[in-house]
């Protein structure tokens, strides 16, 4: 089954740019997402097909999706967006389709 | 508004049964497929079971095949998960999960999630 890798953690300073990136082999030829989960709560979609916002998400959000590697990058980063970060593909190469996710990112804002 | 709001986790024996619900509201649930995800304790998040808008093709993650069934009823706006043989290791926070399509070709991603149900099997 297709594997989706993210590091454990990023870490990065108030006013800062954030970037979290989520690898796959060939994962440029897939749709990714992106989901915010802060501690205790449900996950929330911050990004959709690569680089798609919903309209309740701020613009500092965005996504990109090239070669290897998915990356959800965060502008101007507040202390309101320290959270888990997760990204998912849809994947139909077995008998079903899949939903994948990675592992998760622990993003610490300094 | 979109709302899911899940019930019915709770504690139970290994090898036990268990039935959580779902209740949506502020959509019409029938013309959408649904899923459940869930997230055991400090873990990731994992996909469990989809099924498609009018009940008719459900699919599950390997782990639960065969002791896990979904299923839903759009009259009530409901959706249930029926887990038995349940094992220490299905311990985790069960999600309801909307999808923004109707069946497993074109639901891609996850639009709406539920705050979701505790279910702790353990001895």
């Amino acid at each position: 089954s297709y594997v989706l890798t993210q590091p454990p953690s990023v870490s990065v300073a108030p006013g800062k740019t954030a970037s979290i990136s989520c690898g796959g082999n060939n994962i440029a030829t897939k749709s990714v997402h992106w989901y915010q989960q802060k501690p205790g709560q449900a996950p929330v979609l911050v990004i959709y097909y690569d680089k798609d916002r919903p309209s309740r998400i701020p613009e500092r959000f965005s996504g990109s999706n090239s070669g290897n590697t998915a990356t959800l990058t965060i502008s101007r980063v507040e202390a309101g967006d320290e959270a888990d970060y997760y990204c998912q593909v849809w994947d139909n190469s077995s008998d079903h389709p899949n939903w994948v996710f990675g592992g998760g990112t622990k993003l610490t804002v300094l | 508004q979109v709302q899911l709001v899940e019930s019915g986790g709770g504690v139970v024996q290994p090898g036990g049964s268990l039935r959580v619900s779902c209740a949506a509201s502020g959509f019409a649930l029938r013309n959408y497929a649904m899923h459940w995800v869930r997230q055991a304790p400090g873990k990731g998040l994992e996909w469990v079971a989809f099924i498609r808008d009018d009940g008719s093709n459900k699919y599950y993650v390997d782990s639960v095949k065969g002791r896990f069934t979904i299923s839903r009823d759009n009259s009530k706006n409901t959706l249930f998960l029926q887990m038995s043989s349940l094992r220490p290791e299905d311990t985790a926070v069960y999600y309801c999960a909307k999808s923004q399509g109707s069946d497993g070709g074109n639901s891609v991603y996850f639009d709406y999630w539920g705050r979701g149900t505790q279910v702790t099997v353990s001895s």
